[in-house]
């Protein structure tokens, strides 16, 4: 059984650029959220999806948005990026349970902003 | 948004028990305390999750007071391996999802 998949691992990309990031959830999960992580401090959380809206979201701006396909799996999408993006994302899924239930982490994909 | 405080770090030696409190004054009423362990560039894994009093599983336990406004994650006879820093996530009454700082375990042989 196949745990949380993203894609990619590692990604450099120019401020100013847009950057879209991919996440397969776990078997049998129907939930995602995404994080930031930046070096040395905890997750921040950036938004949910479940049945392909946005559920709760964090104190990101509209650069960042997301989306979720009908098989569950979910992109997020950054624009104009910043120096201040480069960041671990980190995908996570459950099963529908409450905003916090049982999230299983993928291993995230650092992103660099040049 | 919801805050949770933990310490910052905490050292043991191999075969001790380890107990890290969280204290999260603005949990949603109807949300989960989960807790998290992440090594270096390593998404975090999920440890154990409770909403109220104690849970035990095969790796840790956690005990949660009636007002939840704090919960101890307890490590029970810890080892090197166990050197990773740990996260406590708790929605808050906006529902908004909170990780710690996080609490940095250094196992010590």
């Amino acid at each position: 059984d196949a745990g949380v998949t993203q894609s990619p691992t590692h990604l450099i990309k120019t401020r100013g650029q847009q950057v879209t990031l991919r996440c397969s959830p776990k078997s049998g999960h129907d939930t995602v959220s995404w994080y930031q992580q930046a070096l040395g401090q905890g997750p921040q959380f950036i938004f949910q999806y479940y049945e392909e809206e946005e559920r709760q979201r964090g104190n990101f701006p509209d650069r960042f948005s997301g989306h979720q396909f009908p098989n569950y799996s979910s992109e997020l999408n950054v624009n104009a990026l910043l120096l201040g993006d480069s960041a671990l994302y980190l995908c996570a899924s459950s099963r529908d349970g409450g905003l916090t239930y049982e999230q299983y982490f993928g291993p995230g994909t650092r992103l660099t902003v040049t | 948004l919801a805050k949770t405080t933990q310490p910052i770090s905490m050292d043991s030696y191999e075969g001790q028990e380890v107990n890290i409190t969280c204290s999260h004054n603005n949990i949603a009423t109807n949300d989960y305390i989960t807790w998290y362990q992440q090594f270096p560039s390593q998404g975090p894994r999920f440890i154990i999750q409770g909403y109220k009093t104690k849970v035990t599983n095969e790796v840790a336990s956690l005990f949660i007071p009636a007002d939840r406004k704090s919960s101890t994650l307890s490590l029970p006879r810890v080892s090197l391996s166990d050197t990773a820093v740990y996260y406590c996530l708790v929605g808050d009454s906006d529902y908004k999802l909170s990780f710690g700082a996080g609490t940095t375990v250094t196992v010590r042989a």
